[in-house]
C-alpha cells in the first residue's frame, strides 16, 4: 500500500524558515517523480514544486521560486521542501504527491498534508 | 506559465443529472490534462489522466474528453457521494498548473 506521510509543518513567523518532509513507502521511490502541492485556506489547489526521479529536473511555481528548495533522498525514501523567507500567503496545507511517472506528469497518490501557519 | 481556466466555479445539480465541467488551456497542451476530485478533509483523488483515461477503480460515470486547448469532464449521473470540488491539471511542461476548481453541490 502506497503511503505518503508529511511532517514538519507548524507555526512560523514571517521571514523565517521551515523544512517539510515526506516519508514514502509501499512503492519503489527512486522510480517516480514527486511533488509538493498546497491549498491555502478557502483557495484551490496550487502546485508548488516537482522533482524528477533522479533529481535532474526540478521546477517551481513562480510564487515560491527563489525561496523554496525541493530535494529528495532516494536512499531514505524521503522528499523535502525547504521553505525560506516565508510569507503570510505561504500559509496552507502542504501535500506530498507521488507522480505516476519518472518525470513530472500527474499525481496518483497523495498524503494527508501538513499545515503551515505563517503569523507573527 | 500555462493558465488553466475552469468553468463554472460552482454548480448545483440534482441526483441523477448529467454534470459537465470545462477546462481551457492558454496554449496547446495536447492531451496532457488530468482531473481530480477533492473532498473536504481528504486528500485529492485522481479520476482521469491524459484527458480521457479513467483511473483504476474510478466509477464509469466519470469521463473526460478533449485535446489541444479545450477539455471537458462529465459525471453522467450525479450521485450524493460526488459532492466535492473538481480540478483540472496540465503537465505540458515541467511547471504544472491547476484550474481554479469547480465546487459541485446537490440541489
Amino acid at each position: 500500500e502506497v503511503q505518503l506521510v508529511e511532517s514538519g509543518g507548524g507555526l512560523v513567523q514571517p521571514g523565517r524558515s521551515l523544512r517539510l518532509s515526506c516519508a514514502a513507502s509501499g512503492f519503489t521511490f527512486d522510480v517516480y517523480a514527486m511533488h509538493w502541492v498546497r491549498q491555502a485556506p478557502g483557495k484551490g489547489l496550487e502546485w508548488v514544486s516537482g522533482i524528477s526521479w533522479n533529481s535532474d529536473n526540478i521546477a517551481y511555481a513562480d510564487s515560491v521560486k527563489g525561496r523554496f528548495t525541493i530535494s529528495r533522498d532516494n536512499a531514505k525514501n524521503s522528499l523535502y521542501l525547504q521553505m525560506n523567507s516565508l510569507r503570510a500567503e505561504d500559509m496552507a496545507l502542504y501535500y506530498c504527491a507521488k507522480d505516476a511517472q519518472g518525470e513530472q506528469s500527474f499525481f496518483d497518490y497523495w498524503g494527508q498534508g501538513t499545515l503551515v501557519t505563517v503569523s507573527s | 506559465d500555462i493558465q488553466m481556466t475552469q468553468s463554472p466555479s460552482s454548480l448545483s445539480a440534482s441526483v441523477g443529472d448529467r454534470v459537465t465541467i470545462t477546462c481551457q488551456a492558454s496554449q496547446d497542451i495536447s492531451d496532457y490534462l488530468n482531473w481530480y476530485q477533492h473532498k473536504p478533509g481528504k486528500a485529492p483523488k485522481l479520476l482521469i489522466y491524459d484527458a480521457s483515461n479513467l483511473e483504476t477503480g474510478v466509477p464509469s460515470r466519470f469521463s473526460g474528453s478533449g485535446s489541444g486547448t479545450y477539455f471537458t469532464f462529465t459525471i453522467s449521473s450525479l450521485q450524493p457521494e460526488d459532492i466535492a470540488t473538481y480540478y483540472c491539471q496540465q503537465y505540458d511542461n515541467l511547471r504544472l498548473t491547476f484550474g481554479g476548481g469547480t465546487k459541485v453541490e446537490i440541489k
